[in-house]
């Protein structure tokens, strides 16, 4: 059974366009995130949520909403897409928040946007 | 501001042993990890350091100085599956994980 599984993999998709990737995850976790990994492999963290609630909001342009409707989803809306949107979207989840004590993250594959 | 140093490639061959190092410039710290990410593939965990010393697990081993902001993965009897690229993360003062570049390492027969 897949831990944490993101659609979708790949999205290629042309500029002022809106989409939307979708993530669950089954481990239980009480917090999920989204990442974003540059073309520089840079992870940068966008959002993160606990038990549906946003505790992290980077500074990502507000063209970038995530929804999740419960704690095992966290979906991610991206409205007028421009070009420098392309990269690899990462959805995570992790027991407790990021970085708190051992708290390992766990990814999922990553979604390949690009934009034309 | 907030700093995570590595090297962006490294080379070694199939059944050495490699150190990839990273330093950090944080602001506080808290643990600091490292994962493992293949091409087209999702990072997943490999150790976790929060004092001073070398931590073994298998081929992989992991150490961390904090007074020096330094820390490396050893990794030994490489084989060709362990080309990858290799993470550091530094978790700070605010519990907010900071993600280095990664190592890009190729193993070569």
């Amino acid at each position: 059974d897949t831990a944490v599984s993101q659609t979708p993999k790949y999205l290629v998709t042309q500029m002022g366009n809106d989409k939307s990737i979708k993530c669950e995850q089954n481990l239980g976790h009480d917090t999920m995130y989204w990442y974003k990994q540059d073309s520089k492999k840079f992870l940068k963290i966008m959002f993160s949520y606990n038990n549906k609630e946003l505790i992290i909001n980077e500074t990502v342009p507000n063209r970038f909403s995530p929804k999740s409707p419960d704690k095992a989803h966290l979906n991610l809306h991206i409205n007028s897409l421009e070009l420098g949107d392309s990269a690899v979207y990462f959805c995570a989840s992790s027991q407790g928040g990021q970085g708190t004590g051992a708290n390992v993250l766990t990814f999922g594959a990553g979604s390949r946007l690009t934009v034309l | 501001g907030q700093n995570i140093d590595q090297p962006t490639e490294m080379t070694a061959t199939e059944g050495a042993i490699v150190q990839i190092n990273c330093t950090y410039q944080t602001s506080g710290f808290n643990g600091l990890f490292w994962y493992q990410q293949h091409a087209g593939e999702a990072p997943t965990f490999l150790s976790y350091n929060v004092l001073d010393g070398l931590e073994e697990k298998g081929r992989f081993s992991s150490f961390l100085s904090r007074s020096k902001g330094y820390s490396y993965l050893l990794l030994k009897e490489l084989q060709m599956k362990d080309s990858a690229s290799y993470l550091c993360a530094v978790v700070d003062s605010n519990y907010q994980l900071i993600w280095g570049a990664g190592t890009k390492l190729i193993i070569k027969p």
